[in-house]
């Protein structure tokens, strides 16, 4: 069973402005969560993360909530780049090394 | 420094045959991942070494899968035989020593099964 899942399979922005991620999960064990980007032709590359005692963790143009409650957690890409046109996974893991990946978001910033 | 590498890129076989997938990880990391990713779904882990020792197959699908580390450094995977389920992109990762060390994919190797 998927417990980890991206209901926008693909989001398009423009250049400039917000891109917003959504991201559910089902495991309540899950206490650490990621993003990673995903090129074409590529593996995964990691963005951002933020542990469970957190509600929001910022890193330049990236900034990734959580809302434990809901078992929600968004990423918020300001401004938005046309180099951020790439795949994007969630990711989330139960205290340890496995990681539970979501399907992804395609997403397209248009000049 | 050298990221994750993955050997071959591509490979297309017929069912029933075998291959094997090789990972290099980066130098210096215990801990190995195999994941792989089907016709454009979620990337669904396989399995996890700590330096040579498996500690965790709980993803590898069925018998047919063999992972090795030997001497922890490489890792191969064979699909033996191989079904056309089995079609898809096989990425490997590593990492350092905690569970919240960043994994480092390597670029993957896309299965084809006829």
């Amino acid at each position: 069973d998927q417990q980890v899942k991206q209901n926008s399979p693909s989001l398009s922005v423009q250049e400039g402005r917000i891109s917003i991620l959504n991201c559910d999960y089902t495991n309540s064990m899950f206490d650490y969560f990621l993003w990673y980007k995903k090129y074409p032709a590529e593996g995964p590359t990691f963005l951002i993360s933020i542990s469970s005692i957190k509600d929001k963790n910022e890193d330049g143009r990236f900034t990734v909530f959580l809302n434990k409650s809901a078992k929600h957690l968004s990423l918020h890409i300001v401004p938005s780049q046309p180099g951020d046109s790439a795949v994007y996974f969630c990711a989330a893991s139960p205290n340890d090394y496995k990681l539970s990946f979501g399907a992804g978001t395609t997403v397209t910033v248009r000049a | 420094e050298a990221g994750v590498t993955q050997f071959p890129s591509h490979s297309v076989i017929e069912k029933g045959q075998t291959v094997t997938l090789r990972c290099d990880p980066i130098s210096g990391h215990d801990n190995l991942y195999w994941y792989r990713r089907v016709m454009g779904k979620e990337i669904k882990f396989l399995l996890h070494f700590v330096k040579e020792s498996k500690q965790d197959e709980s993803g590898m699908p069925n018998n047919r899968f063999l992972a090795e580390r030997t001497g922890g450094t490489y890792s191969t995977l064979k699909v033996q035989p191989a079904e056309l389920e089995d079609s898809g992109v096989y990425f490997c990762a590593s990492s350092q020593g905690r569970h919240t060390d960043t994994q480092y994919f390597g670029p993957g190797t896309r299965l084809t099964v006829l």
